[in-house]
């Protein structure tokens, strides 16, 4: 079992509707979750990042955490064409961003 | 501020060949990762250096993978012999690291290899 699973789609939604992604973990020593963005053959960035359960709100992403069920979620509201990329969500035990454990990543399509 | 530099962009080699990539991490990032993406999964560590120092080669196949960061700066991943299954994307990240406990990963564009 791999300690962080994605679905890996692809998900196809239409301009404007709300995109739901989702990993789970196994590793109850995760501390840190972050989602990534990685367009097609480039590297991934971080799109933001949470620590412990609760939720984090940057402008249309929305991030979710719960740690009770071992379950991460990423919302993003009206979707844009340039949202089409993979997302990737990843864990850590440590400091945010260090050693981290990927999932392998859902690709997301927003068609205009 | 210029990003984390990769080269080559592409590699095309036979299997049991040698091939290396070459990083350029932000300039004062402590951090440097090396990561492997095969297609259609998520990116892998490979090794993490602090400095020059080696923080985590846990998953690093030693009997063919090597990497260096000489003087703490750029930093080349070696693969000898090569596999058709070392065939993936080689990405090179970076972060200031311990000296701030900033982690945050800034990933060059990686390295497409691929073992004919």
């Amino acid at each position: 079992q791999k300690e962080v699973e994605q679905d890996p789609g692809p998900l196809s939604v239409p301009e404007g509707a709300i995109v739901s992604l989702n990993c789970t973990y196994s590793n109850s020593a995760f501390q840190y979750f972050m989602w990534y963005r990685q367009y097609s053959r480039k590297g991934p960035e971080l799109l933001m990042y949470t620590y412990s359960s609760g939720n984090k709100e940057d402008g249309r992403f929305t991030a979710q955490v719960d740690k009770s069920s071992k379950y991460i979620s990423l919302f993003i509201r009206d979707s844009q064409p340039s949202d089409s990329a993979t997302y990737l969500c990843a864990s850590s035990e440590e400091a945010a961003g260090n050693k981290l454990t990927f999932g392998g990543g859902t690709r997301v399509l927003v068609k205009p | 501020e210029a990003g984390v530099a990769q080269s080559p962009r592409y590699k095309i080699i036979e299997k049991r060949q040698s091939v290396a990539f070459w990083c350029n991490p932000i300039s004062g990032h402590a951090t440097l990762y090396w990561y492997q993406q095969i297609l259609g999964q998520g990116p892998k560590l490979l090794i993490q250096f602090q400095n020059n120092g080696v923080v985590d080669d846990s998953q690093l196949p030693k009997d063919r993978f090597s990497a260096e960061r000489l003087k703490g700066v750029d930093s080349t991943l070696k693969i000898q012999p090569a596999k058709l299954e070392d065939s993936a994307v080689y990405l090179c990240a970076s972060s200031l690291g311990d000296l701030t406990g900033d982690y945050e990963q800034y990933f060059g564009p990686g390295t497409r290899l691929t073992v004919t």
